[in-house]
């Protein structure tokens, strides 16, 4: 079946250190996102790939890092930076629609939960 | 720049009623809007897409969307609420060259009761 796969699907950590979120598709999307969702604030943009080996912050990278190797992968690294990393994660992907135009569909994971202790 | 503005954070219907969850989104260019919706710790599915062919959209599970520019609107309704229906729901913005960069709400929670 195609789908995106995040794993850990919960995870700890402790202040100070980094961790690294997986997240893999074999849906053939070339565009791939990473959201932050925290209670009552919907879900914000942190990182996105349109391309293999490019990608654009989104509103809220600071403190997070990615990178883009391959079309299926696009892991997402939290880092010491980040000062409140506690929160639900989701990456999702996206193909074009007609005539190349992206159609605003996002396909979703089932997310990595992330606690710092 | 563009936004959605989703009224009430939590709604209460009984099993049986009117669902209607509000969306008002705010745009210098045609928007496309979609509602997404989200079980417990899941991710987020797809319910419906405005993308500026008919106003009225149907999605999946009966739900059905309209937009209407003149009151910047995109609410979704559901004639009968069904226990199952209860789970977050997101309405998100974006615009044509956007990128699928999209803008979501803060959601709206959704409890059904018998």
């Amino acid at each position: 079946d195609g789908g995106i796969t995040q794993s850990p699907k919960y995870l700890f950590r402790k202040e100070g250190q980094n961790v690294t979120l997986s997240c893999e598709q074999n849906l053939n999307h070339d565009a791939m996102y990473w959201y932050r969702q925290d209670p009552g604030q919907g879900l914000r943009l942190i990182y996105y790939s349109q391309i293999v080996n490019d990608f654009q912050k989104g509103d809220i990278a600071e403190g997070y890092s990615v990178s883009r190797e391959k079309k299926e992968s696009f892991p997402l690294t939290v880092t010491s930076a980040q000062k409140n990393p506690t929160a639900f994660y989701l990456c999702a992907s996206s193909t074009k629609g007609l005539a190349g135009v992206r159609t605003g569909e996002l396909f979703f994971g089932e997310g990595s939960r992330l606690t710092v202790l | 720049a563009q936004s959605v503005t989703q009224l009430g954070s939590h709604v209460s219907v009984s099993e049986g009623a009117l669902v209607l969850l509000r969306c008002n989104y705010s745009s210098s260019v045609p928007p496309y809007l979609f509602w997404y919706v989200q079980y417990p710790n899941q991710g987020l599915q797809l319910l419906l897409k405005y993308t500026s062919a008919a106003t009225l959209v149907k999605g999946i599970n009966g739900f059905e969307a309209e937009f209407k520019k003149s009151e910047t609107s995109f609410h979704l309704t559901k004639p009968s609420a069904h226990m199952s229906d209860a789970a977050e729901y997101f309405c998100a913005v974006t615009f044509t060259g956007g990128g699928n960069k999209l803008t979501f709400g803060t959601g709206t929670q959704l409890k059904v009761e018998l």
